[in-house]
């Protein structure tokens, strides 16, 4: 069975200062593999995935997400992060053939302060 | 496009009352999905149909039945609501159900019940 671990429920960082949010994943099979944010009272939005290929990725909003086999993690990254930025943030996982489901972390909750 | 539209908003249920959830897409995805979210616990999948005509249990599907009305719309509907129930419910959409695709979420619906 897949499944995902977020293992602080919040990051806290000025604004200008660089950013970390971290995931590690359990999958059997390539995992697949998805950051999303969710402001406030609204849905989640899609923010970057990693299939294949590099293991940077860049996605919305200056994000970027670093893929490792070897710890089996895939942490999102920014270098400056801004006061918008300020949201809960899941890593989701997919593995395996066939139909498969996205499994979700519990979510990170990132205030970045003036 | 409207994306993914979720009706009612916000309901407050008393216990033992029943309702259904709406939930349409218009991007032509194939697979869809309802979510409940509950602190702490991130996004837990509860019903999803992989293709019109199709449907399949997730993770927590006790309380609840869905139905796939056409290829745009999947109701959710809870028989006997619970004050258990009680949470912010998501629903998904996405290309096909394979893993390579991203979903998309619609604005969720605050339910209560008390």
């Amino acid at each position: 069975a897949q499944s995902v671990a977020q293992p602080e429920d919040q990051v806290n960082v000025a604004e200008g200062n660089p950013l970390t949010v971290k995931c590690t994943y359990s999958v059997s099979g390539n995992p697949y593999l998805f950051w999303y944010v969710q402001y406030p009272n609204r849905g989640l939005q899609f923010l970057l995935k990693y299939i294949t290929g590099d293991n940077l990725v860049k996605g919305s909003y200056g994000f970027e997400a670093e893929f490792n086999k070897s710890q089996t993690s895939f942490h999102l990254k920014k270098p400056s992060a801004l006061v918008s930025d300020s949201a809960l943030y899941f890593c989701a996982v997919r593995g395996g053939t066939g139909f498969q489901k996205l499994v979700f972390g519990t979510g990170t909750r990132l205030l970045v302060s003036p | 496009n409207a994306g993914v539209t979720q009706t009612p908003k916000f309901q407050v249920l008393k216990t033992g009352q029943s309702m259904t959830l709406q939930c349409a897409q218009d991007m032509n995805h194939n697979s869809m999905y309802w979510y409940r979210q509950d602190p702490g616990m991130g996004l837990r999948l509860i019903y999803y149909s992989a293709s019109e005509g199709t449907t399949d249990k997730g993770e927590v599907p006790n309380g609840y039945n869905v139905s796939r009305l056409n290829k745009r719309e999947f109701s959710l509907r809870l028989e006997s609501a619970a004050p258990s129930q009680t949470s912010v419910y998501f629903c998904a959409s996405s290309e096909v159900g394979d893993r390579y695709f991203e979903q998309y979420f619609g604005p969720g619906t605050r339910l209560t019940v008390t």
